[in-house]
């Protein structure tokens, strides 16, 4: 499908587990963002990625690691998942000639 | 640094009611505003922009003026309908650009009955 899409749509785990957030695009958007959503905080940015292979931390990026080996997928991995990191997670993409970020879903992720 | 202040919600109006949600920010330069909307279980749209100063956004009946002298950019609408019901988040780009880092508001929810 076109567009942008993440998945898993939801995420139960336990505290200390790893996991892996998927985001994927098929626009070719040199921009991809990673966002959390949290009540009273709305969305607070936590990487992204200008390009293949360059990566910036954003707010909140302690206890995330992204990588972006290809334009088109940036996953995002809680490392030891606590129990702060529940919340909605938004993966979006951009290009400069569009002037907008086009946001996936969400993952809700729910960390015990 | 920058930031983006809301009204609190939920605002909850009848169809047909007029919609302001408040929005002020505080940012260095010249920053771009942005509206947006997520509707139940999706993710954000872009629901209007604009990037200098006495600019008007507008989109779906929505309508918002960049304000330099208030640093505000409320939203408004004229008269809402049961489908308008959703969170809007007001956002800033320091950059003047929607396609680089956002800054964004808490968000307001808005309930609007039949």
């Amino acid at each position: 499908d076109a567009g942008i899409t993440q998945s898993p749509r939801y995420k139960i785990t336990e505290t200390g587990r790893q996991v892996t957030l998927m985001c994927h695009q098929t626009w070719s958007h040199s921009y991809m963002f990673w966002y959390r959503q949290d009540l009273g905080h709305g969305l607070r940015l936590i990487y992204y990625s200008a390009a293949a292979d360059i990566t910036d931390k954003g707010e909140v990026p302690d206890g995330y690691v992204v990588s972006r080996s290809k334009t088109e997928n940036f996953p995002l991995t809680l490392e030891s998942a606590t129990r702060s990191q529940t919340s909605v997670y938004f993966c979006a993409s951009s290009t400069p000639v569009l002037n907008e970020q086009f946001f996936g879903p969400g993952t809700r992720l729910t960390v015990l | 640094g920058n930031s983006v202040t809301q009204m609190e919600g939920p605002v909850t109006l009848s169809e047909e009611a007029f919609l302001t949600i408040n929005c002020t920010y505080t940012a260095t330069g010249y920053p771009s505003l942005f509206w947006y909307v997520q509707y139940p279980g999706e993710g954000l749209q872009l629901l209007l922009k604009a990037t200098k100063a006495d600019d008007k956004g507008s989109n779906k009946g929505f309508e918002a003026t960049y304000r330099k002298e208030t640093t505000s950019f409320h939203l408004e609408k004229g008269s809402v309908q049961v489908s308008d019901s959703a969170v809007y988040f007001c956002a800033l780009s320091e950059n003047g650009n929607s396609w680089g880092k956002l800054q964004f508001g808490a968000g307001t929810q808005v309930v609007v009955t039949p």
